[in-house]
């Protein structure tokens, strides 16, 4: 099992560039999330998607949009990336209630706007 | 609104020594509580889920408790290591009658452990 995997690990973007974030993982998790980690601010949750083809706004979702298209994957896109975007973007998975809810985070993507 | 604190900010030890980090929250109702480690540059990795029905866990040296009448949870390290050093975040889970619940998070402890 890899677990949760992100690509890429580092990007660096102009203002006004475009780029996707690719978040898989290979556990059958029905719940994904996307977050971003800021000093002093923590973590915060962007969009999350309870399962395949559906996804939902979380706290700071302006900026960004998401994709469910397959289960085992789950996209954040940046359309016109704005320096506000720097930060470190956390991809995190956890099954149903069911199967005890344990939620398991990747490893992170840096991503710098210039 | 769920309101997740952690004291302290910052703790430094010598090695050996036992610890204890404090998470409280606002909401006591929660469906369960997570406790994550986050070492410099790297994601998070759990290292104990607690569900709201149980008292406390444990996972080698590493013991959390939750006593949800009063919001607080506490994580006990024993014999603390230099490799322990890192930052502990906690987080926990509202009761949601829909699904999509989210955790909320502590801003973590960052811990040192001196050689």
């Amino acid at each position: 099992n890899a677990g949760v995997t992100q690509t890429p690990k580092f990007r660096v973007l102009k203002t006004g560039q475009s780029m996707t974030l690719l978040c898989a993982q290979d556990m059958n998790h029905e719940y994904m999330y996307w977050y971003r980690q800021d000093p002093g601010m923590g973590l915060r949750l962007i969009h999350y998607s309870v399962g395949e083809g559906t996804t939902a706004k979380g706290e700071v979702p302006d900026g960004y949009n998401v994709s469910r298209l397959k289960k085992q994957n789950f996209l954040l896109g940046l359309e016109s990336a704005a320096p506000s975007q720097t930060s470190v973007y956390f991809c995190a998975s956890r099954p149903t209630s069911a199967r005890g809810n344990e939620q398991f985070f990747g490893p992170g993507t840096r991503l710098t706007v210039l | 609104k769920q309101e997740v604190t952690q004291i302290p900010a910052a703790l430094s030890v010598p090695e050996g020594e036992n610890l204890v980090l404090n998470c409280s929250f606002t909401d006591s109702a929660i469906y369960n509580l997570q406790w994550f480690r986050q070492d410099p540059g790297k994601g998070l990795t759990s290292l104990l889920l607690i569900q709201s029905s149980q008292r406390e866990q444990t996972s080698g040296r590493l013991n959390a408790s939750l006593d949800k009448s009063s919001g607080r949870s506490t994580l006990y390290i024993a014999a603390s290591q230099p490799g322990d050093s890192a930052t502990y975040l906690c987080a926990v889970r509202k009761v949601v009658k829909t699904s999509g619940s989210r955790l909320t998070f502590g801003e973590g402890t960052q811990l040192t452990v001196n050689p």
